[in-house]
């Protein structure tokens, strides 16, 4: 069966440092790739998402993601982190099996913090 | 334009209760999705509907949970005879279409006391 991992569950970094966070996927085909993030009490945003074409996604708020096939991953980065980055970040994958529906398999998450 | 909205934010419920959910998706969206996000996970998916019909509904953990989307707009996720391992965040995303972007909402945070 499809799943996304992500290895880390809290990771902590300081602020105007560099970011990356990891995601693995096992997929038969090729994936259709996401990256969302969700701050407290909020929904999930859609940072970048990847479908075909130039494997180095690049999203909102100056993240970018790199989809490597050979290793099943598709990690996020941001070169400098803001305070405001801090939230819990989802990978996920659609389940492109299913003809009539584009179920996302999520990841369980990684929290982030910044340190000031 | 206004993004997917859902209501209650916020619900209390004493275990046996049985509640209902709303999600009013982005207008014109086809595809109507529900999600649960149990503390500390990822969300997982529940049930999916193309217009007013429900497509796929595996992820239903059990047959207390009923969804509905009879005009192929509003979707209500019911459940009934609540239990505190329901209690959890219930999200509701919409697509303009299949196998496209799913915009999510703020999602309901359900509480079984």
């Amino acid at each position: 069966a499809q799943s996304v991992t992500q290895p880390d569950i809290h990771i902590t970094v300081s602020e105007g440092a560099s970011l990356e966070l990891r995601c693995n996927y096992s997929y038969g085909a090729t994936p259709y790739l996401f990256w969302y993030v969700q701050s407290p009490g909020q929904g999930l945003q859609l940072l970048l998402k990847y479908f075909s074409g130039d494997t180095l996604v690049q999203g909102i708020k100056g993240f970018e993601a790199e989809f490597k096939r050979s290793q099943s991953s598709f990690n996020l980065r941001k070169p400098s982190v803001h305070w405001s980055d801090a939230a819990e970040y989802f990978c996920a994958v659609v389940d492109l099996r299913y003809s009539s529906a584009s179920k996302i398999i999520f990841g369980s998450g990684t929290r982030l913090s910044i340190r000031p | 334009g206004a993004g997917v909205s859902q209501s209650p934010r916020y619900k209390v419920a004493k275990r046996g209760q049985d509640v209902a959910l709303r999600c009013d998706p982005i207008s014109g969206h086809v595809s109507l999705f529900w999600y649960q996000q149990a503390l500390g996970q990822g969300p997982e998916f529940l049930t999916y509907f193309q217009n007013e019909a429900q497509l796929d509904k595996s992820g239903l953990p059990s047959d207390r949970f009923f969804a509905e989307r009879p005009e192929g707009s509003v979707s209500t996720l019911k459940i009934q005879r609540t239990q505190q391992e329901d209690s959890a965040v219930y999200l509701c995303a919409s697509s303009l279409r299949t196998a496209e972007t799913q915009y999510f909402g703020p999602g309901t945070r359900l509480l079984v006391l």
